[in-house]
This record gives C-alpha cells, structure tokens and sequence, in this order.
C-alpha cells in the first residue's frame, strides 16, 4: 500500500482481556518495528522484525507482549491479560533491509489502546 | 545514560526567529541520524535524514560531529506551523533498530 495501515485505530479494552493489534507495513519493506508512547513520553521500542531472520525481542516488556510476522508482510502485537499500565499508543513502523540507502523509517497512525 | 538524549524544552520563540536543537548519542559504532518530527496526536514524520557533511532543505539545516557523537537542528525564519515535537533518532549498529531521543517541543508564537 501507499503507507503503513495500522488497525484498530482505537481499542478500549477492560483489565484482563487480551488484545491485537495489526500492522501493514510499506510494500517492498522487508523491515518491521513496533514502538509504544505512553502519554507524554516518547518512543519505546518492543520488537523488530527483519526478513526472514529471528525477531528481535529485545524490548518487549513482558512475557504477556507477543509479536508474529505472517508472509514476511503483515504483523500482529499481541497483548495478553491487559493491565491498565498497558495503555498507550501502539506505533508500527517499516524501513527497506539495512544496509541500502533509504534506512528511514515510516510509521502507521498507530493504534491508541485503552484498558479500563 | 540513555542512548540517545536531548533536552525536552520547551523552546517558546517568536515568529522569524532560529532555533537550534542538539541531540547527544551514546553509541560511536552508530550508523544513519535522523531527525523527525511529531504532531500532537500524531504519528511520527521524517523531517530529513542527517549526513557526515551536513545538509540543508529550505529553513532547516542539520549537522552531524561524529567526534562528539551529537547530531543538531537548526531552524530559521520560524513559522507558527514549525510548533511541534522535533526527534532525534540513530539506528545503531547492525541490527539498525531506530532509537529515539525523547523530543524536544518547540512553540512558536506570533
């Protein structure tokens, strides 16, 4: 597509309940990152998908954060037994492979989770 | 000491006026800077890419010293539409994963 499609673009959810959360990267951009932004703060990466190699997982905050890349394409966040410090908002982000030219990410509208 | 710093300001100038941010890094093995910018609400933008001889888009002019391991932003001529949150991100070594710098919001008023 033209850009990155992230859907919903709002979820409230109740403490508990598990959440996913989607993300279409860029056509054409085999790298993938999903950030989080609390109110006020800025970006916290959680994890990175590139190609076909093992996902870095480095930043995911728990083991209730899950990520899985389909098809090299689409991504699902996946946050299991939602706690209110789990609200904030979900950023998808795409780049072409490292190493070429146009490393810059471009980022989706995100997803604004809240959990009530 | 965090990966990728700068001060969160607020910067509040007047129209027509320069502003400069800088944005310090931890990593010397870093490899691609870039400066974004973020709407309130909104997603981040990128505003341009940074380049070892620095690089200039119309009002906006970035530098890189790599000696220092700071990259800076300046601003001429400010418009009321340059109020935003302006980030700092380096992709640091092989696995390039961004790193973003906290922002720093700038005001411009008339």
């Amino acid at each position: 597509g033209a850009g990155v499609s992230q859907s919903p673009s709002n979820k409230v959810t109740e403490k508990g309940k598990d959440v996913e959360l989607r993300c279409d990267p860029i056509s054409g951009h085999t790298a993938l990152y999903w950030y989080r932004q609390s109110l006020g703060q800025g970006l916290e990466f959680l994890i990175y998908f590139q190609g076909n190699s093992a996902p870095d997982k480095s930043g995911l905050p728990s083991d209730r954060f899950s990520a899985e890349r389909t098809g090299g394409s689409v991504s699902t966040l996946t946050i299991q037994r939602t706690q209110q410090e789990d609200s904030a908002v979900y950023l998808c982000a795409s780049s072409f492979p490292p190493g070429t030219a146009n490393t810059e990410a471009f980022f989706g509208q995100g997803t604004r989770l809240t959990v009530v | 000491r965090k990966e990728v710093e700068q001060d969160p300001g607020p910067f509040n100038v007047p129209e027509g006026a320069t502003v400069a941010f800088n944005c310090t890094y931890s990593n010397s093995a870093s490899q691609s800077f870039f400066w974004y910018r973020q709407d309130c609400r909104k997603e981040p933008k990128l505003l341009m890419s940074v380049y070892s001889s620095g690089n200039e888009d119309g009002r906006f002019t970035a530098q890189l010293n790599r000696a220092s391991q700071y990259i800076s932003l300046l601003i001429r001529d400010s418009k009321l539409s340059d109020s935003a949150t302006y980030l700092c991100v380096v992709n640091s070594g092989g696995s390039y994963i961004p790193t973003f710098g906290r922002g720093t919001s700038l005001i411009v008023h008339p």
